[in-house]
């Protein structure tokens, strides 16, 4: 079946430091979404990409949608504590309304 | 801010036996989804709700799941005979547009069966 393959599993990194993952896929992805997880927490939605090549930011997160809509990455800069947590990419897929698919996650430990 | 919540916050259950998870979605959303999550793994798609009837399933959805919105506020996610493997966190979430793109999840419900 269709899957996301997401990247890094896992990261640590020192409070400061800039953050980049991604996920690539087979499929064509009619949108692009960006969540979050904290323990014990529903995810949360930090970026929606809707259009191929989109170039999205909130705060200190960008995320792009890729031009074959085949993948997509997000970076954090300027790292803090509170970035801690396990990030999602998920996608919809053209022709399937409803279904959302998930990545495996990538889990961000910070390092003071 | 208007939120998705859902009870019980943790259930234990013993295999064999029914479960109801509850959601109350956002007010004025129109569609509405379950998804599961086994403990540190992915977040799965269940099955998604509009206009009183399933629109979408996943293979994971069988005959022992069924859901339900009873009333114009509660959406509910029976599972008939649990069975161990049933042992997840299963999120509710709803969005205003069809898709789910802006979908907003409640915190989930841990179930375990034992």
């Amino acid at each position: 079946g269709q899957q996301l393959n997401q990247s890094p599993q896992s990261m640590f990194i020192q409070e400061g430091e800039d953050v980049s993952m991604n996920c690539t896929s087979s499929s064509i992805f009619n949108t692009w979404l960006w969540y979050k997880q904290e323990p014990g927490e529903g995810p949360v939605l930090l970026i929606a990409l809707y259009k191929a090549g989109e170039l999205t930011s909130n705060g200190r997160l960008t995320a792009q949608f890729g031009i074959t809509r085949k993948d997509s990455f997000l970076n954090i800069s300027a790292s803090i504590p509170s970035d801690v947590g396990i990030y999602f990419c998920a996608g919809q897929l053209m022709n399937r309304d409803d279904k959302i698919i998930f990545g495996k996650g990538t889990r961000l430990h910070i390092l003071p | 801010e208007p939120e998705v919540t859902q009870t019980p916050s943790h259930q234990v259950t013993q295999m064999g036996q029914e479960v109801i998870l509850r959601c109350v979605p956002i007010s004025n959303h129109l569609y509405f989804y379950w998804y599961r999550q086994i403990l540190g793994q992915k977040v799965e798609f269940l099955v998604s709700f509009y206009n009183n009837e399933i629109s979408e399933k996943s293979e994971i959805f069988d005959d022992q799941f069924s859901v339900e919105r009873p009333d114009g506020s509660n959406f509910t996610l029976k599972i008939r005979s649990t069975k161990l493997e049933d042992s997840a966190m299963y999120f509710c979430a709803s969005s205003a547009s069809r898709g789910g793109t802006e979908a907003f999840f409640g915190q989930g419900t841990r179930l375990t069966v034992v």
